[in-house]
């Protein structure tokens, strides 16, 4: 069965360090996502892509988070200088071309950031 | 804003026993409502959906029906197993929205 698939599963950086996280979508998927969900806290929405571009972001998506598609089967999630507070477990997602709301998305085991 | 509250686990059960996860929802809009369940060392997976009020979602013996007057979708199951441990998250998207709104999580384990 076809899955998302996440790396690395667990990274630990130090703060102001640049930290990717990649993601493997399923293959004939055209939405993709990344959420967060900080330990002991709700998973949040951060931001949404589709056609090469952000279709949605969050206000948590602020200038030091960039999302790519560089080569059409890896979504990568970019923190450019690193905080504490960055600490959380990163989940990308992915859903098929279809109606609205359908809310069946496809989720990767997770990235789990530590921040030190 | 929308926004998701689910009761707080853990909720420890015997075998056999009746699941209740409670659930409750705000939107702006008109929601569709989702349970979606992680179980150890996976990913979040949907378990089931209801788009409009009334509606029944059901899947694997769960069952939770979208309550307008009442803002809820509570996830219920007559005979839990071992193997529905897992961590159960209640969501929604909103009208015109893919993004989904997630509440915290409630833990279930049950005990043989």
């Amino acid at each position: 069965e076809p899955e998302v698939t996440q790396t690395p599963s667990h990274q630990v950086t130090q703060m102001g360090q640049e930290v990717i996280l990649r993601c493997v979508p399923i293959s004939n998927h055209l939405y993709f996502y990344w959420y967060r969900q900080i330990l002991g806290q709700k998973v949040e929405f951060l931001v949404s892509f589709y056609n090469n571009e952000i279709s949605e972001k969050s206000e948590i998506f602020d200038d030091q988070f960039s999302v790519e598609r560089p080569d059409g089967s890896n979504f990568t999630l970019k923190i450019r200088s690193t905080k504490l507070e960055d600490s959380a477990m990163y989940f990308c997602a992915s859903s098929p071309l279809g109606t609205e709301n359908t809310g069946e998305l496809f989720f990767g085991e997770g990235s789990r950031l530590t921040v030190l | 804003g929308d926004s998701v509250t689910q009761m707080e686990g853990p909720v420890t059960l015997s075998e056999e026993a009746f699941l209740t996860i409670n659930c409750t929802y705000t939107a702006t809009g008109y929601p569709s409502l989702f349970w979606y369940v992680q179980y150890p060392g996976e990913g979040l997976q949907l378990l089931l959906k209801a788009t409009k009020a009334d509606d029944k979602g059901s899947n694997k013996g769960f069952e939770a029906t979208y309550r307008k007057e009442t803002t809820s979708f509570h996830l219920e199951k007559g005979s839990v197993q071992v193997s529905d441990s897992a961590v159960y998250f209640c969501a929604l998207s909103d009208t015109g929205r893919r993004a989904l709104t997630f509440g915290s999580g409630t833990r279930l384990q049950v005990q043989p």
